[in-house]
């Protein structure tokens, strides 16, 4: 069983609607990271949290630390949030670094 | 501020080969970690170095060995590549170690081994 597990795998939408990705976790953290990456492989950062809520624009990010669970929700979708969603989180307590989810393939259509 | 570039972009390479990738980091961070991101299992974590120094290894062979310079620049060097080893490797700075600090990424190396 992977440690972080991410939900669904693929998304498709109309342009307009509210998305949610969800994200569970298996380990102990000190921050969960949400990632966005384009085709072509550019990775961009959208929220590190490791607690409560985040907002930017559009997009709002939670974590539950005792259920071990966060969501990215993209209010008014839009085309050009057509993109894959990676949840990541930085284990506590270890030596490691990040660790991915498969991540989320989102299609936003017009 | 100038990004995290990785140099080359693509990159082709023969069984058996080793190869180079760099990786400079945004001016004033002092952490950069290396991922490799692969159809079949995702983005996985190769290493870490800050301040010249190796702070962490995720599971990888010894073929998979990296550096780390006093200006925070960073190379991976790969030898005797495997076809398996095809994969985008992409470089991630942040200004210290440790899960708080927000990596950013940059483009990645496309190397893909024939």
């Amino acid at each position: 069983k992977n440690e972080v597990e991410q939900s669904p795998q693929n998304l498709t939408a109309q342009e307009g609607e509210f998305i949610t990705i969800n994200c569970s976790y298996s380990v102990g953290i000190s921050a969960l990271h949400w990632l966005q990456q384009h085709p072509g492989g550019g990775i961009v950062s959208l929220f590190m949290l490791s607690s409560g809520k985040k907002k930017h624009g559009r997009l709002i990010a939670t974590i539950n630390i005792q259920e071990k669970h966060s969501s990215l929700h993209i209010t008014a979708s839009h085309p050009r949030d057509s993109a894959v969603y990676i949840c990541a989180v930085y284990p506590s307590g270890s030596q490691g670094n990040l660790i991915f989810g498969k991540g989320t393939k989102l299609s936003v259509k017009p | 501020k100038a990004g995290v570039t990785q140099t080359p972009r693509y990159l082709i390479k023969t069984r058996g080969q080793q190869v180079t990738l760099s990786c400079s980091p945004i001016s004033g961070h002092r952490s950069v970690s290396w991922y490799q991101q692969t159809p079949g299992q995702g983005l996985q974590f190769l290493f870490e170095y800050f301040s010249e120094t190796q702070r962490n290894k995720g599971n990888f062979p010894g073929r998979f060995s990296g550096r780390q310079f006093s200006n925070s620049r960073s190379e991976m060097n790969v030898s005797t590549l495997e076809l398996g080893d095809s994969a985008l490797y992409l470089c991630a700075s942040s200004l210290a170690t440790g899960g708080f600090y927000e990596q950013y990424f940059g483009p990645g190396t496309r190397l893909t081994v024939t």
